[in-house]
């Protein structure tokens, strides 16, 4: 069964990058059928998409954060990433990782994790 | 980018009720379109996904229609466990964008 989890600083200082993990379980990440993303959501906010990378190392971003997002992917330890630069306080959300099968919106999710931008 | 335009922001509603919920895209997007639940402190929940095709295990009384710019998601008999918020997602085209999403109350 597949099962996703994020891992990372739950406090990050304006300014400062973000980091988060994606440990993936239960499935390979070397496959084509699918994507893994990140999606966040801003406390009593709705959901935004972050980005995505296919296995191939291809990557898609949100053009509102693209020069401060990178997602890499490292299939030999079944983990994707991402790194949020030059973070303010409008990027404290709960950050979810995702699985999205190809031509299919996302069906897997991380529990999610709540990451505070703060002094 | 395309715009998911979700209605109403919120309802509310009767255990029974029959609750409908709209996303309207900003451009055609064939029938590239999700519905998620979610309930507080947890992940968003895939319900349908092609707009019309229900996730396994997603109870029948949920269904989705439309394709190219209006949707709706049904809830044709709401129970109890159903309150919670609704999202719709397109994914024709990147980045990926979600409706505002609906939050369902107890009336």
């Amino acid at each position: 069964q597949l099962q996703l989890q994020e891992s990372g600083p739950g406090l990050v200082k304006p300014s400062e990058t973000l980091s988060l993990t994606c440990t993936v379980s239960g499935g390979s990440m070397n496959s084509r059928d699918y994507y893994w993303g990140w999606i966040r959501q801003p406390p009593g906010k709705g959901l935004e998409w972050i980005g995505s990378i296919y296995y191939s190392g291809t990557t898609y971003y949100n053009p509102s954060l693209n020069s401060r997002v990178t997602i890499s992917v490292d299939t030999s330890k079944n983990q994707f990433s991402l790194k949020l630069s030059s973070v303010i306080a409008a990027d404290t959300a709960v950050y979810y990782c995702v699985r999205r099968p190809y031509g299919v919106p996302p069906g897997g999710w991380g529990q999610g994790t709540l990451v505070t931008v703060s002094s | 980018d395309i715009q998911m335009t979700q209605s109403p922001s919120s309802l509310s509603a009767s255990v029974g009720d029959r609750v409908t919920i709209t996303c309207r895209a900003s451009q055609g997007i064939r029938s590239d379109l999700g519905w998620y639940q979610q309930k507080p402190g947890k992940a968003p929940k895939r319900l349908i996904y092609a707009a019309s095709t229900l996730q396994s295990g997603v109870p029948s009384r949920f269904s989705g229609s439309g394709s190219g710019t209006e949707f709706t998601l049904t809830i044709s008999s709401l129970q109890p466990e159903d309150f919670a918020t609704y999202y719709c997602l397109q994914h024709n085209s990147y980045p990926l964008t979600f409706g505002g999403g609906t939050k369902v109350e107890i009336k």
